[in-house]
């Protein structure tokens, strides 16, 4: 395709669903991230894969959040049993080089 | 956690005047960019200067960086209505072993560009 496309666009759940958001990246990035904004602050980083390798979760929250890509194409952030706090935007990125990420449109999570 | 701030949080200026955002950060880097977002869209990569680099101009976007002070500043000129959106600085480095190049943001700047 020819950008970063995320679905759903707007998730709506209650307080102790599980949830899965979807990254379709740009095709032959080899890299993707993930990174959570919450209102009135800037994206802040949650994970990383080299292709199906996830090399870095260190911004992940909780152990409720887990992210997955396993033919090193598609990504799945899926956050279990959520909580009110989860509300933000989740934007996922790709790159070809260090550098330039190209970013998808996110996914509004609210949690009731 | 957030790298750096911008200043100003907010910024209202007249169409056709010139925007000038500031950006500060922390920690030693690798690149450093800047992103423009539109109220409930995604992030737009706008410009990116190398930690090596001084100045580096594209199109109306002009963007220095102070590597000694940590601080890097992005000039808009002849601002256009259209240029309305919020602009975060972002800078990459390498997180310790994993390769990651991942980017931190700072809280952002909203300008309002009024017709």
């Amino acid at each position: 395709g020819a950008g970063v496309s995320q679905s759903p666009r707007y998730k709506v759940a209650k307080r102790g669903q599980d949830v899965a958001l979807r990254c379709d990246p740009i095709s032959g990035h080899v890299s993707l991230f993930w990174y959570q904004q919450a209102l009135g602050q800037g994206p802040e980083f949650l994970t990383y894969f080299q292709n199906e390798a996830q090399l870095d979760k260190s911004g992940l929250p909780s152990d409720r959040f887990f992210a997955e890509r396993p033919e090193g194409s598609v990504s799945t952030l899926k956050i279990q049993r959520t909580q009110q706090e989860d509300s933000a935007v989740y934007l996922c990125a790709s790159s070809l080089v260090i550098g330039e990420q190209f970013f998808g449109p996110g996914t509004r999570l609210t949690v009731l | 956690s957030q790298q750096g701030e911008e200043d100003p949080q907010a910024l209202s200026i007249q169409e056709g005047e010139n925007a000038t955002m500031n950006c500060s950060y922390k920690t030693s880097i690798n690149n450093l960019q800047w992103y423009r977002q539109n109220s409930g869209r995604g992030l737009v990569h706008l410009i990116l200067i190398r930690s090596n680099e001084r100045e580096k101009h594209s199109g109306r976007l002009r963007v220095t960086l102070d590597t000694s002070k940590k601080s890097s500043s992005l000039l808009i000129t002849a601002s256009r209505a259209a240029d309305t959106a919020s602009y975060f600085c972002a800078t990459d480095a390498e997180s310790s072993g994993a390769g990651s190049y991942q980017l931190t943001f700072g809280k952002g700047t909203k300008l309002s560009v009024i017709p």
